[in-house]
Formats: C-alpha cells, sequence, structure tokens
C-alpha cells in the first residue's frame, strides 16, 4: 500500500517562492506526479519525476529522492491565481503484473495513482 | 469538447435514491477510475478498470458500483444514496505506461439529501 504525506496549508507573498514537500512509504514506485487543483475543479497535471532530480517546467520545479521517498514541488515568482490546492499522487508499481494480464501483452505497466491529501496554497498581496 | 466528460455535472438526490454518474472520454485510453473528494480531503479511489473486461475495487468501494459498458464508457452506481456519499465525484483516464498521468474530468457534485 501507500502512505503519502504532505503539508495542509502554506501561505506565501505574491512573487515570493513556496516549496512543497511530500514524503511517501510505498510498496512499489513507478512514479511521482504533481497536480494543481483550484477549488471545484478537476485537477490538472503540472509535473512527473521517476528518476532522482530536479525538473523544472518555467515557474514551477519537482525534485525526487527515490532512496528517501521525498519530493517537493517550488513554486517561483508566485501570482495570486497560484492559490490553489497541491496534490502529490505516486503511481503504484506493485500493479504492474496485474495490469499486463489484463492488458494482453501490451507490455503496459500499472498506472494507479495513490494522492496525498493536498496542500492549499494562499498567496496574499 | 472535453477529452473526457461527466454527467451530470450537478445533482441533489435523496437518501435511498439509486443514481448513476456517467463518464465518457475520447483520449482513447484503456484505464478508467473513480475518486471522491471530500472538502478538504485528497481524493480516494472508489473503482478503477484497466480494460472493457476488467473491474477492480479500490479504497472505499462499500455502497458503489460500476459498468465499463465500452473502453470510452465508464459508469458509477450508487444503489442507494446515503449523506455521507455526499461528495465532489471525479472520473479519470490515463494511458498504460511512461510519463502518462490522468486526465480528469470536470467532476460531478452530488449532495444526498
Amino acid at each position: 500500500g501507500q502512505n503519502i504525506d504532505q503539508p495542509t496549508e502554506m501561505t506565501a507573498t505574491e512573487g515570493a517562492i513556496v516549496q512543497i514537500n511530500c514524503t511517501y512509504q510505498t510498496s512499489g514506485f513507478n512514479g511521482l506526479f504533481w497536480y494543481q487543483q483550484h477549488a471545484g475543479e478537476a485537477p490538472t497535471f503540472l509535473s512527473y519525476n521517476v528518476l532522482d532530480g530536479l525538473e523544472e517546467k518555467g515557474r514551477f520545479s519537482s525534485f525526487l529522492s527515490r532512496s528517501k521517498g521525498y519530493s517537493y514541488l517550488l513554486l517561483k515568482e508566485l501570482q495570486m491565481k497560484d492559490s490553489a490546492s497541491y496534490l502529490c499522487a505516486v503511481r503504484d508499481q506493485s500493479e504492474r503484473l496485474q495490469a499486463q494480464l489484463w492488458s494482453r501483452n501490451k507490455g503496459a505497466a500499472g498506472n494507479k495513482l495513490t494522492f496525498g491529501g493536498g496542500t492549499r496554497v494562499l498567496v496574499k498581496p | 469538447d472535453a477529452d473526457v466528460t461527466q454527467t451530470p455535472r450537478n445533482r441533489i438526490t435523496k437518501t435511498g435514491k439509486r443514481i448513476m454518474l456517467e463518464c465518457s472520454q475520447t483520449k482513447g485510453h484503456d484505464r478508467m477510475y473513480w475518486y471522491r473528494q471530500d472538502p478538504g480531503l485528497g481524493l480516494q479511489l472508489i473503482y478503477y478498470s484497466f480494460d472493457v473486461k476488467d473491474i477492480n475495487k479500490g479504497e472505499i468501494s462499500d455502497g458503489y458500483s460500476v459498468s465499463r459498458q465500452a473502453q470510452a464508457k465508464f459508469s458509477l452506481s450508487l444503489e442507494s444514496a446515503i449523506p455521507n456519499q455526499t461528495a465532489l465525484y471525479f472520473c479519470a483516464t490515463s494511458p498504460g505506461q511512461g510519463a502518462g498521468g490522468y486526465t480528469f474530468g470536470s467532476g460531478t457534485r452530488l449532495t444526498v439529501v
């Protein structure tokens, strides 16, 4: 199974930087995702890490350390529209065999995501 | 048109009623999922399907059932709705491998009174 922890809420000032940490414990690991979700809306994909290191995408960066079961999402040059919840999600490798069996040798990996509780970020002027 | 479409967007129903939430996708993905989200909480997996003939229970399947009518359609049913099933429900799809995460539908806000 999976256990994913992230802070409940963070507050930061417009133009500043905020780092959202995520720690996980998993029986199998096949990638970590970050999603942004505005209130009442669907989550939208931000980033994906499967190897250790930093992935940068504009104002957003995501870091992964598999040995530590740790990731962070870094938001730079904060804007008011960045006020949202940020969800950390881990893809479970333990589903790989089941998925392959059902996929009739398509060679696909398991792809079920387990989500953390989300971190609500409030950006203040 | 949206890649993943959920209907209805909002629904108010009475305790004990049967209700079906529908999801259809044009992504061509084999994998489909139903999640619920309660205020201030993360997403909890209800059911998932890796293929048309494959149905699997998630973390919180009690009180729910699903039907995978086709590759593109995955419906969630509440046979006898109860108030603690009031939540925001999301359908999602995913490809089989690589960096493909989920594509979510816009959600269905269900209120059971």
